[in-house]
């Protein structure tokens, strides 16, 4: 299983982009990077998946560089709604016995 | 379309006894998957159930349990309460036996072992 390396905590000003980002220097060929969001007493949420160079969505976008080993999630402008900790997980999403394996992911605090 | 729920919210517990936690999958998920966190650290792969069959298990003891029904419901057994046994447990259900396609978790109980 492809171990992840991320900053334990973060603070940013409320209106700023925020990038966040997470080493996977051994990602199998068959691995997508994955985030999930996680407000406190509540479930992670999905945020975004990709594969290589960009995808972007409603919430965030997320960049992949060609080596795969790193990839950066950005939220554009966050609120303090955004304060949350940030999970960066690889996995095969086509393989079924494969679990998802959080570490202790970033703690993002958004100040006004 | 209805969430994932857990019941109960919050529960308080002795060492030595036991517990059992339930969840409702999200409407047309057939996959469930359940997870410990402790405090300060991100969520711990206990095991998954697809089509009411166990289909893969984390690093825990046997007196984790769980059982799939029928409708996708799931319970979370865990026999034998210690004092580490105190966290979070969460449950996520997805549409199918893949477990990086998006899953979607429900609020968690609160467990605290005395």
């Amino acid at each position: 299983l492809a171990k992840t390396t991320q900053p334990i905590s973060m603070d940013s000003y409320e209106g700023q982009e925020v990038n966040i980002t997470c080493s996977h220097n051994n990602i199998a060929t068959n691995d997508y990077i994955t985030w999930y969001q996680q407000f406190p007493s509540q479930g992670p949420r999905f945020i975004i998946q990709g594969y290589k160079t960009k995808v972007t969505n409603e919430v965030a976008s997320l960049f992949i560089p060609a080596d795969r080993k790193s990839s950066t999630l950005s939220l554009p402008r966050v609120s303090l709604s955004d304060t949350a900790v940030y999970y960066c997980l690889v996995g095969d999403p086509f393989s079924g016995n494969t679990p998802l394996v959080f570490g202790k992911g970033t703690r993002l605090s958004v100040i006004a | 379309e209805t969430g994932v729920t857990q019941s109960p919210t919050h529960l308080i517990k002795t060492r030595g006894q036991q517990v059992t936690l339930r969840c409702s999958s999200q409407s047309g998920h057939n996959t469930v998957s359940w997870y410990q966190q402790a405090l300060g650290q991100g969520p711990q792969f206990i095991f998954q159930y697809y089509r009411e069959e166990e289909n893969g298990r984390g690093n825990f003891p046997p007196r984790f349990s769980g059982l799939q029904f029928p409708n996708y419901s799931s319970e979370l057994n865990v026999n034998a309460l210690e004092l580490d046994d105190s966290a979070l447990y969460l449950c996520a259900s997805s549409p199918g036996g893949l477990a990086y396609n998006e899953q979607f978790f429900g609020p968690g109980t609160r467990l605290t072992v005395l």
